[in-house]
């Protein structure tokens, strides 16, 4: 089955820095998406990414979905300690009926 | 836009009861996930709907789980009888499209199995 290899594990910075994960799969996705969850709640998506190559921003928020189609990153600008929370990433393949396969988390902790 | 609604929020059992869950997706979205997610991973999808159709169950341990969507509308996700690895928080999803769309996620239901 599809696997999504998510890294770093876990992250610990400080205020103001900034902050990049990465997501890689064994298989070609035809959408990347990048979620938050925070303790208790749904993930909440942050953004997607349709096309290989493609950068897409929201806010201190950059994603780009690789030109392979096997992989994608996030990066945090500026982070803020409502910043802390754990990211996943999710990979969706049309072949599959665009079944979301996730990723297992980068939990990240941001130090005031 | 209302949310994904999901209830109970939380669920204590004892281990060999039963116990179900509900979910209203999105208005209008045709697609529905029930997601398992066990603490410290990721989620991990148990099925999808297309409409009231199951397009995707294969990850779904049909000896004691089993799920339902009505009329392409409401869901409810059944566990009997629950296992102690049963223990995790249970995501109901949905997408406006049959392909290739974000999926917005409900709160979720922790379930506890004792």
């Amino acid at each position: 089955g599809q696997q999504l290899n998510q890294s770093p594990q876990s992250m610990f910075i400080q205020e103001g820095e900034d902050v990049s994960m990465n997501c890689t799969s064994s298989s070609i996705f035809n959408t990347w998406l990048w979620y938050k969850q925070d303790p208790g709640e749904g993930p909440v998506l942050l953004i997607a990414l349709y096309k290989a190559g493609e950068l897409t921003s929201n806010g201190r928020l950059t994603a780009q979905f690789g030109i392979t189609r096997k992989d994608s990153f996030l990066n945090i600008s500026a982070s803020i300690p409502s910043d802390v929370g754990i990211y996943f990433c999710a990979g969706q393949s049309i072949l599959r009926y665009s079944t979301l396969t996730f990723g297992k988390g980068t939990m990240l902790l941001v130090s005031p | 836009e209302a949310g994904v609604a999901q209830s109970p929020r939380y669920k204590i059992i004892e281990k060999r009861q039963s116990v179900a869950f509900w979910c209203n997706p999105i208005s209008g979205h045709a697609t529905l996930y029930w997601y398992q997610q066990i603490l410290g991973q990721g989620p991990k999808l148990l099925i999808q709907f297309q409409n009231n159709g199951v397009v995707d169950d294969s990850q779904l341990p049909k000896d004691r789980f089993s799920a339902e969507r009505l009329k392409g509308v409401d869901s409810t996700l059944k566990i009997q009888p629950a296992k102690l690895e049963d223990s995790a928080v249970y995501l109901c999803a949905s997408s406006l499209l049959i392909q290739g769309a974000e999926a917005f996620f409900g709160q979720g239901t922790r379930l506890t199995v004792v």
